[in-house]
């Protein structure tokens, strides 16, 4: 079953444009739900979120979420080439002792074109 | 920051073959310690959980004989894919959390069993 459900699976824009990609999900003991950007390698990290309704901003980046309807969605306006990458959705689930564990997304696979 | 060094970046091993991969938390001790495993164009799906000088704690229907974990220190988690086979190639991915630093991933290692 899946529990972190993203999209769309694949979006392509053209530099300049504004996305929004969009993640939900169903789990138990929530931590908080993170973002990460994934270029060929290791995910890197962009957003933890843990509180409904607060915005969270790093340059052309943002992120919100909703903690009531259960989704997170990810903002890039005025794309870039560098932009094109696979975005992940996690979310941090508590198991105690063990310090958590993340479940994924499948991911947006982003492509901008020049 | 925390950083987590894993190696190797990429390995190419004979079918029947074991092939070990180191994932070190180089800035801060990693009580806990994450294995995922990426097909291509999937995400990451969590193969084990390791605890500092215990046993790891395998995902369902991940076979713990065939990937053996061993967190021997703070720093140091090692997975070895035992008696490889073409279906074994993937990229794998170490994550390491502290309480202070949060997820921090390894830059993976794609292996090719041939």
């Amino acid at each position: 079953e899946d529990k972190v459900v993203q999209s769309p699976l694949s979006l392509v824009v053209h530099e300049g444009d504004t996305v929004t990609l969009n993640c939900s999900y169903e789990v138990t003991n929530f931590r908080s739900l993170l973002w990460y950007k994934q270029e060929k390698k290791a995910p890197t990290f962009l957003f933890m979120l843990t509180s409904s309704g607060i915005e969270k901003k790093s340059g052309r980046l943002s992120s919100i979420l909703d903690k009531k309807e259960l989704f997170s969605i990810l903002n890039i306006t005025a794309t870039q080439t560098g932009d094109s990458a696979v975005y992940l959705c996690a979310v941090d689930v508590d198991r105690g002792s063990t310090l958590g564990r993340l479940y994924f997304g499948r991911g947006t696979q982003l492509t901008v074109w020049p | 920051g925390a950083v987590v060094s894993q190696h190797p970046s990429r390995v190419i091993c004979k079918s029947g073959t074991s092939v070990k991969i180191e994932c070190r938390s180089l800035d801060f001790q990693a009580t806990t310690m994450f294995w995922y495993r990426q097909f291509p164009k999937q995400s990451l799906m969590l193969m084990a959980t390791s605890n500092e000088g215990s046993k790891a704690t395998y995902e369902q229907g991940v076979e713990k004989d065939k990937f053996l974990i061993n967190h021997a220190s703070l720093t140091l988690s090692t997975l070895t894919v035992t008696s490889a086979h073409p279906e074994d190639s993937s990229f794998y991915i170490c994550s390491a959390r502290d309480w202070n630093y949060g997820y921090t991933f390894g830059s993976g290692t794609r292996l090719t069993v041939v």
